[in-house]
């Protein structure tokens, strides 16, 4: 049972757009930046957004994330057949005293 | 571009102690706002923050982990280290080694993975 909730699964058709949800509580995400990470199977993780909404260079401005009290969302437009990975939440958990991330969310372009 | 890669045994006994090492290349570990960590996935649990180590030496572990993390730096060589000991089937999963720059959550850089299997 991992400390922020996502769901299992999303899917859509390339070109459209999709969100990916993470929920918390104010002991991380309410109080604490949130990251992304994109991780394709037998790869390395890849930091696709920290600080809530911050873009490492080399990221394409398809991916969007945003915090609201809390609960933050990544929000990938312009998909595409490569985007097809599984997709974690992370923060820093002030009560716990230790990173926590999200179960995971796989994502499928239809 | 950091470039980290871990090595290690892929299978350890239980009530063993694992010990994993992970080279860095493409920036000094000697880094000032650098955090030097390791996670793990499970199968069944996902990602599993384990704790950092900065090139002072300070460290941070996972509560959950308890005291059976040991991290270090050796500087010299541009590596770091996770001992994990009092091992069970449940401590089987993908190590990662990674960096995080100027927050711990912001992990930018990760190395490949290695497997770890306990198992007599």
């Amino acid at each position: 049972q991992s400390v922020l909730t996502q769901p299992p699964s999303v899917s859509a058709a390339p070109g459209q757009k999709v969100t990916i949800s993470c929920s918390g509580s104010s002991s991380n995400i309410g109080n604490n930046y949130v990251s992304w990470y994109q991780h394709l199977p037998g790869t390395a993780p890849k930091l696709l957004i920290y600080d809530n909404n911050e873009r490492p260079s080399g990221i394409p401005d398809r991916f969007s994330g945003s915090r609201s009290g809390t609960s933050a969302t990544l929000g990938i437009t312009g998909l595409q057949t490569g985007d097809e990975a599984d997709y974690y939440c992370g923060t820093w958990d002030t009560s716990l005293g230790a990173v926590v991330f999200g179960g995971g969310t796989k994502l499928t372009v239809l | 571009q950091v470039q980290l890669q871990e090595s290690g045994p892929g299978l350890v006994k239980p009530s063993e102690t694992l010990s994993l090492t992970c080279s860095v290349s493409g920036d000094s570990i000697r880094s000032y706002s650098s955090y030097w960590s390791w996670i793990r996935q499970t199968p069944g649990k996902g990602l599993e923050w384990i704790g950092f180590i900065d090139s002072s030496g300070n460290t941070n572990n996972n509560p959950s982990l308890k005291s059976r993390v040991t991290l270090s730096v050796d500087t010299s060589k541009n590596q770091f280290s996770l001992r994990l000991s009092s091992l069970t089937a449940a401590d089987t999963a993908l190590y990662y080694c990674a960096r995080a720059e100027k927050k711990l959550e912001r992990l930018s850089d990760w190395g490949q993975g290695t497997l770890v299997t306990v198992s007599s």
